[in-house]
């Protein structure tokens, strides 16, 4: 069956723009998460959803991170006036409930020039 | 304060020799355990978790972990290595008082030499 997908796969961005970044989940998966990850290091937690409802968005660095799951579903993570220090791998992951074992998607790489 | 730690930065092993990739946490109360694998350009897979049960759990790709209360380890096995299980591995722990995060190693870099 299908796995996570996420697209772009590469999205270079100039510093102050807007870039949205999408997650499909696994057809079923309740949960979903957005993890951002710096190159060698393991995944730092974002936000999390259950269906619809961000039920923790605690780690979202700053205002200018937002995300959003309106049906359920797909999420998406925009991030507003894109800074230097937003580069990253933003990994998007899903699971059949939250205590069940999390399965990711391949990534998007955001380079901020 | 609840942590996961992997000691090695990177492993090094022989192909066919016996592989193991340390990991140790800290959480109060019953851990739940996970290891991920990651090769280059790609999401992370999940390759085994313990919750409860059997202290050595089996996985993908032929690898197994074991779990150790006393020494509040839950290390990465495999018999024999493959070249193709040269990759980045995270150990993962559900913390305590909370039912979805995971605390996350640093990684592992695992090279296997043919």
């Amino acid at each position: 069956g299908a796995g996570v997908s996420q697209s772009p796969r590469y999205k270079v961005a100039k510093r102050g723009q807007d870039v949205a970044l999408r997650c499909d989940p696994i057809s079923g998966h309740v949960s979903l998460f957005w993890y951002q990850q710096a190159l060698g290091q393991g995944p730092e937690f974002l936000t999390y959803f259950q269906n619809e409802a961000q039920l923790d968005k605690s780690g979202l660095p700053s205002d200018r991170f937002f995300a959003e799951r309106p049906e359920g579903s797909v999420s998406t993570l925009k991030i507003q006036r894109t800074q230097q220090e937003d580069s990253a791998v933003y990994l998007c992951a899903s699971s059949l409930s939250r205590s069940y074992e999390q399965y990711f998607g391949p990534g998007t790489r955001l380079t901020v020039t | 304060a609840q942590s996961v730690a992997q000691p090695e930065d990177q492993v090094n092993v022989a192909e066919g020799n016996p592989l193991t990739v340390k990991c140790t946490y800290s959480v109060s109360g019953n851990p739940y355990l996970f290891w991920y694998v990651q090769y280059p350009n790609r999401g992370l897979q999940f390759l085994l978790k313990y919750i409860t049960g059997d202290n050595l759990v089996k996985g993908s790709y032929g690898f197994e972990a074991e779990f150790n209360k006393s020494q509040t380890s839950f290390h990465l096995k495999k018999p024999s290595a493959l070249v193709s299980d040269s990759a980045l591995y995270f150990c993962a722990v559900r913390g305590v008082g909370s039912n979805y995060q995971l605390i996350w190693g640093a990684g592992t870099k695992l090279i296997i030499k043919p």
